[in-house]
């Protein structure tokens, strides 16, 4: 799978849109970029993922680039509950059973 | 609808003790189970993963192993704790892959 690259922490006015990027310039063609989302002390809850258009849903919306080197993770109006740790991973869906593997995200904190 | 569980929740164990981790999934038939762990302040590491009962990969070589006695079982093991066990132990399934659900996790403390 390919290798992620994030910032390692933002800062984001409660209210506004917070705007998460990554950066993933060896992406493969089959590969989907998914996004998970891990509030201290608990288990990582699934966010979005997409492969090429842009997805939205209730929780986020996922802008991913024409060539598919980057995205970017858009909460469009951050509320405290949304301080956590943000993790971008690459792989391709449906291939087997090969795990997903998590790196160090970016750790989100909304401030009122 | 699918739910998972884990326990215990908390746990404060010496070292050299044994440990026993339990996950069971609900409303789903032969999941994909995993076990991460998350060390204080350090990303989450995949420790073993299962596809099948009796069928166990396992992610890093270390002091604990991992067991699939029935579908939707997993159980993490050690024999002997080191204070390196020390950690926030994560249950995950999955059965459309990239979808992971996680249970609410096991703090253990080695002392």
């Amino acid at each position: 799978d390919a290798k992620t690259t994030q910032p390692p922490s933002m800062d984001c006015a409660e209210g506004r849109a917070a705007n998460l990027p990554c950066n993933h310039s060896t992406i493969s063609g089959n590969e989907y970029v998914y996004w998970y989302r891990q509030i201290h002390s608990q288990g990582p809850q699934y966010i979005i993922h997409g492969l090429k258009n842009n997805e939205t849903n209730e929780m986020a919306s996922l802008i991913i680039t024409e060539d598919r080197k980057s995205s970017t993770l858009i909460l469009p109006h951050a509320t405290l509950r949304d301080t956590a740790v943000y993790y971008c991973i690459v792989r391709v869906a449906f291939t087997g059973n090969t795990p997903l593997v998590f790196g160090k995200g970016t750790r989100l904190s909304v401030i009122a | 609808s699918q739910t998972i569980h884990q326990w215990p929740a908390t746990l404060v164990q010496p070292v050299g003790s044994p440990l026993s981790l339990e996950c069971t999934v609900e409303g789903t038939s032969n999941p994909n189970l995993y076990w991460y762990r998350q060390a204080a302040g350090r990303g989450l590491q995949l420790l073993f993963y299962s596809v099948g009962i009796g069928q166990i990969s396992s992610e890093v070589p270390q002091n604990l192993s991992a067991s699939r006695p029935q579908d939707r079982q997993f159980i993490l093991s050690s024999k002997k704790l080191l204070l390196s066990d020390s950690g926030f132990y994560l249950c995950a399934w999955s059965v459309v892959y990239g979808e992971l659900f996680f249970g609410e996790g096991s703090r253990l403390t080695v002392l």
